[in-house]
């Protein structure tokens, strides 16, 4: 069946950078674009941004402009989130999710499935 | 970024009881391609989100016919015909005729 599998949780220092990883099975892993988003403890999601597996190519949220990167290995059907000048208010759960949904003239409105089991990042001095 | 504002924020139902969650959006979401692009996710404790209904009204695959969506442009509403106990969890609305946005959530419990 089609899965995201993501690594595990991390402790960093604050300034520092983290990667998440998110190994995809079950599905053709270049034919579907991968997003990323995250939950602040008690709190809603926030999208970060996603990214085409097939291209390499990108779009962030806003928020995240600078901060994070994302990047892909087609030859183990990974992607990766890589957040940099890790803040106090960066510790959440950050998830990976496959894009479904509806395209048209090259512009894609996604939902989401499935999702990665999610990852913890805290941020501790 | 478009605001997505759900309410009630949580709810307290008995089995066998409908439940109502609205979901509003500061800008509408029915796009020129004749689509609207509203979704719904339940987030079961210490679970990711999964996929309830996209579209407004098309349940994703397995999801219960109990489970039903409507709405247009700015108003939609998520509508459970009888809660089980299975049905506890977060509910969030999400956008995305733009970049991705979600509501608060609303919070499901059984009485």
């Amino acid at each position: 069946q089609v899965r995201l599998v993501q690594s595990g949780a991390e402790v960093k220092r604050p300034g520092a950078s983290v990667k998440v990883s998110c190994k995809a099975s079950g599905y053709t892993f270049t034919g579907y674009y991968i997003h990323w988003l995250r939950q602040a403890p008690g709190q809603g999601l926030e999208w970060m941004g996603r990214i085409s597996p097939n291209s390499g190519g990108t779009k962030y949220a806003e928020n995240f402009q600078g901060r994070v990167t994302l990047t892909r290995d087609t030859s183990i059907n990974t992607a990766y989130m890589e957040l940099s000048g890790l803040r106090s208010d960066d510790r959440a759960v950050y998830y990976c999710a496959r894009e479904d949904g509806y395209c048209r003239g090259g512009t894609c409105y996604p939902w989401f499935d499935p999702w990665g089991q999610g990852t913890l990042v805290t941020i501790s001095s | 970024d478009i605001v997505m504002t759900q309410t009630p924020l949580s709810l307290s139902v008995t089995p066998g009881q409908p439940a109502s969650i609205s979901c509003k959006s500061s800008e509408s979401l029915l796009h020129n391609n004749g689509r609207t692009h509203l979704n719904w996710y339940l987030q079961r404790p210490g679970q990711p989100p999964q996929l309830l209904i996209y579209e407004i009204s098309n349940r994703f695959s397995g999801v219960p016919d109990r489970f039903g969506g409507s709405g247009s442009g700015t108003d939609f509403t998520l509508k459970i015909s009888r809660v089980e106990a299975e049905d506890v969890g977060v509910y969030y609305c999400m956008q995305s005729i733009q970049s991705p946005t979600f509501g608060q959530g609303t919070r499901l419990e059984i009485k």
